[in-house]
């Protein structure tokens, strides 16, 4: 039973190229969420995705970011015209149960880094 | 607004003994706390949790308690193994679950 896949595990992009981060849940999750790690800093929460819904996007920046799980395929998270800033780590995770409540943990990804030059 | 701090970047404690990680919140609708473990390269991997409805928890050499009053929680490893070397991760859940910037500790043999 294979974890959460992530792909690409780097990935380097130009400023203003389109970075798109892949997530694969593990085998009967149906929810997943993405964080984003910056150097020196704990995870920050960017947006909590069902099958085909966008539940909770709280943490996504207001633009350039956008995620999407569709009803065949990994979860993407896309980020447009890329910039310095946006260099970090992207995790994914995904869980069984219904979001952030009960005793539901979640499981992570190895993470995608993106380096912007 | 950093609503779960930890606040000590990093934690060296000899092989054999005692590692205590603190964490503290600010929000008091948190109602379940989480500890990951990090390896360099890797996810997040869950390690203990509990409940705002008690101070302790323990999970073989794990052992995480929560004072509510204080809105503190502390992770205590005994003994402190090599493999325990990592960076840990408090976590809240309230809405959506918010971690803290993380210690990274390391046994010395």
């Amino acid at each position: 039973n294979a974890g959460v896949m992530q792909n690409p595990r780097h990935l380097v992009r130009r400023r203003g190229q389109e970075a798109r981060l892949r997530c694969s849940p593990m085998k009967g999750h149906s929810h997943v969420y993405w964080y984003r790690q910056l150097p020196e800093e704990g995870l920050k929460f960017m947006v909590y995705l069902q099958k085909e819904n966008i539940i909770d996007e709280s943490g996504m920046p207001k633009e350039r970011f956008s995620a999407e799980f569709p009803k065949e395929g990994p979860s993407i998270l896309r980020i447009q015209q890329v910039v310095r800033g946006d260099s970090a780590a992207y995790f994914c995770a995904s869980s069984p149960g219904q979001g952030f409540s009960g005793a539901n943990v979640l499981t992570f990804g190895a993470g995608s880094r993106l380096t912007v030059l | 607004d950093q609503q779960v701090k930890q606040n000590s970047p990093s934690l060296s404690v000899q092989e054999g003994r005692i590692s205590i990680l603190n964490c503290d919140y600010t929000n008091s609708m948190f109602d379940y706390f989480l500890w990951y473990k990090k390896y360099p390269a890797e996810g997040p991997t869950f390690l203990i949790s509990i409940s705002s409805i008690k101070d302790k928890n323990e999970d073989g050499r794990f052992t995480v308690f929560l004072n509510k009053s204080a809105k503190h929680l502390s992770l205590h490893i005994v003994p402190s193994q090599p493999g325990d070397s990592a960076v840990y991760f408090c976590a809240a859940r309230a809405q959506k679950l918010v971690f803290g910037q993380g210690t990274r500790l390391t046994i010395n043999p």
